[in-house]
């Protein structure tokens, strides 16, 4: 089976920087993504990473190592419209389904 | 383009009912998968498919049938609803190409079960 791991909840100050960290196990990983939700709307896509190294896209970076199966999305100048949760999710399988993770918390304060 | 559309938006039903949730794609995906969240649980896979008249199970598909006659549509069936499915419902699909991997969802159906 799949399983991912990221923190339940992070806590940061506007116009601060914050990374949240995902680990994984699989087999047959394509890549990892990261989704952002805010309360009450449906998920929306950040990032991908294919390759080891990091991706960045605005204040949104992202990272991956194939070998230690660890990613993480980097989230700079915070704005108080952060607030929201973040998904990390593996590609994953012979069909490439995309399982995620239990999602991360994150609340920007003034 | 509408992007992924679920309808309906919410529903009730009682324990031991059968319904449809219905869900449409107007981007020619080839994927297309069925997620339910539930608080604290994250997005967990229904089931999914890779193109019509193909379908999967993903991490969590008992009590739900699905599927694809279609590329564009792709409903999840309830076939005798239970407490345990009160959940939101999100429907999402993504092309195949893994270079850029992103898939898109739809608005969502909150779906409670008495």
């Amino acid at each position: 089976g799949q399983s991912l791991e990221q923190p339940s909840e992070v806590t940061a100050v506007e116009g601060a920087i914050v990374q949240i960290n995902c680990t994984y196990q699989t087999s047959g990983f394509y890549g990892l993504s990261w989704y952002q939700q805010h309360d009450g709307g449906a998920p929306t896509f950040l990032s991908y990473n294919a390759l080891d190294g990091l991706e960045e896209t605005g204040r949104f970076s992202s990272f991956l190592s194939r070998s230690d199966s660890y990613g993480y999305l980097l989230l700079q100048e915070l704005q108080m419209k952060d607030s929201a949760s973040y998904f990390c999710a593996v590609s994953t399988g012979a069909t490439n389904k995309l399982i995620f993770g239990t999602g991360t918390l994150l609340a920007v304060q003034p | 383009n509408a992007g992924v559309t679920q309808t309906p938006k919410f529903q009730v039903l009682k324990t031991g009912q059968s319904m449809t949730l219905q869900c449409a794609q107007d981007m020619n995906h080839e994927y297309m998968s069925w997620y339910r969240q539930d608080p604290g649980m994250g997005l967990r896979l229904i089931h999914y498919s890779v193109g019509a008249g193909i379908t999967d199970q993903g991490e969590v598909p008992n009590g739900y049938n699905v599927s694809r006659s279609t590329t564009e549509d792709f409903p999840l069936r309830l076939l005798s609803a239970a407490p345990s499915q009160t959940s939101v419902y999100f429907c999402a699909s993504r092309n195949r190409d893994r270079s850029t991997d992103t898939q898109y969802f739809g608005p969502g159906t909150r779906l409670t079960v008495l």
